[in-house]
């Protein structure tokens, strides 16, 4: 099945900082979805992006599937954006990559 | 319009026990597909119902089963509890008849909390 790589695993940041989050993912896929799962649990559809580049306000997401990797940025961080993100890719079933565990210090 | 709603949202069983959860998707949406997120983890996939049937499943022994009722909404059961299906179980909507990347889209409920003891 596919095998889908996420890093870092944690990651720290000053609160207005910018960072860079990573998926590899092993096979082609036409479905790439990154998700925030709050401390209470629930998952937030932040992106569906399969192949190039969409921006959602701080956030943006670009996807080479080509090259089998997505990025996720996030800029001029907020408290608020702490929390695990996990990207996920295939159709049924969607796999999920380990995730990265973002926290924001004030 | 409510998203995908999940109950209950904790619970508590014993060794041995059976439990029921229960989803409601989003609204518009056929299809519907149970995810086990064990702590730390990422979510894996259960199985996933569409027209009243299981249409894929993941790698879970038979104690896991499930049915999807009329109006789309779902139930998972879970027979023999062990302590290792302590765990929050995820339950995403879809829609297969949604043309092009619709259909693959998942929107997530806010998961239901079990605890094994």
């Amino acid at each position: 099945g596919i095998q889908v790589e996420q890093s870092p695993p944690d990651l720290i940041l000053q609160e207005g900082a910018n960072s860079t989050l990573r998926c590899n993912f092993s096979d082609s896929v036409n479905n790439l979805q990154w998700f925030h799962q709050n401390p209470w649990g629930q998952l937030i559809n932040l992106f569906y992006i399969p192949s190039g580049t969409k921006q959602n306000g701080r956030l943006s997401a670009t996807t080479v599937a080509t090259e089998r990797y997505s990025l996720l940025y996030i800029s001029s961080s907020q408290t608020t954006d702490s929390g695990v993100y996990f990207c996920a890719v295939g159709n049924t079933p969607l796999v999920f990559g380990k995730g990265t565990r973002l926290s924001v210090i004030a | 319009d409510a998203g995908v709603t999940q109950s209950p949202t904790h619970l508590i069983k014993t060794r041995g026990q059976q439990v029921t959860l229960r989803c409601s998707p989003k609204s518009g949406h056929d299809t519907v597909s149970w995810y086990q997120q064990a702590l730390g983890q990422g979510p894996q996939f259960i199985f996933q119902y569409y027209e009243e049937e299981e249409r894929q499943r993941g790698n879970f022994p038979d104690r896991f089963s499930g049915h999807q009722f009329p109006n789309y909404s779902s139930e998972l059961n879970v027979n023999a509890l062990l302590l290792g299906d302590s765990a929050l179980y995820l339950c995403a909507s879809s829609s297969l008849g949604l043309a092009g990347s619709g259909a693959n889209v998942l929107t997530f409920g806010a998961g239901s909390r079990l605890t094994v003891l």
